[in-house]
């Protein structure tokens, strides 16, 4: 079942900060964020396992809540690089295979 | 390493048609991954190999779709008797699968289809 992602939309002045969440109705083994400029293929950010871990990439982080079967999206000191759709993929227990929710719209403005 | 290799970029066909794509994944990589996806969607989930087996397929999929992944390297996905609903962005993916939940996929930059 496709995770649900909030807010479809993002609109940011540069150096602002905005989170994207993920969240799903079954149990989760893991989240992957991506993000996808238009036209081109969706680029990997970071994998998040069950366990609640955080973890960062630069200025963009993100964390898991397993019990609540959610991960949410950090983005810090947005960069003009930002924008871009961004998707997250999640995967329950006994599959290998991502599902994708519909993506979140971010822009940042200079 | 040029990454996940997709061809051709852009098809555009006669409904009814059949279409083939092609994926070279990175070549270490023993998991390929079809996806589609269509403007304002995330990427929907068709198929999947690991190495040469095709392990799963979406229910989505009709039977005019069929995957190969011959010996475990490139992969091809047909679509026989084209019909406009199929006009969509094909994507293909690979990762090096350690286990449970470690499915970090690389992209290929897709082949977009148009039936016309």
């Amino acid at each position: 079942q496709q995770p649900v992602q909030s807010p479809q939309a993002v609109i940011l002045r540069e150096g602002e900060d905005a989170v994207i969440n993920c969240s799903s109705s079954k149990a989760l083994y893991s989240v992957h964020w991506y993000r996808q400029k238009h036209g081109e293929a969706p680029v990997f950010l970071m994998i998040l396992l069950k366990g609640g871990e955080q973890k960062g990439h630069e200025k963009i982080s993100a964390s898991f809540n397993e019990k609540k079967q959610q991960s949410s999206l950090y983005l810090t000191a947005s960069q003009l690089s930002y924008s871009g759709t961004y998707f997250c993929g999640t995967e329950k227990g006994g599959s290998y295979i991502p599902t994708f929710g519909r993506g979140t719209s971010l822009i940042v403005h200079p | 390493d040029t990454g996940v290799s997709q061809d051709p970029r852009h098809k555009i066909t006669k409904r009814g048609q059949n279409v083939t794509f092609r994926c070279d994944p990175i070549s270490e990589h023993n998991r390929l991954y079809w996806y589609r996806q269509t403007l304002g969607q995330g990427p929907e989930f068709l198929t999947y190999f690991q190495n040469e087996a095709q392990l799963e397929k979406s229910r989505l999929l009709s039977d005019r779709f069929s995957a190969e992944r011959p010996k475990g390297s490139f992969s091809t996905l047909e679509i026989q008797r084209t019909e406009q609903g199929d006009s969509a962005m094909y994507l293909c993916a690979s990762s090096l699968a350690r286990g449970q939940g470690d499915t970090e996929a690389f992209f290929g930059q897709g082949t977009r289809l148009t039936v016309v």
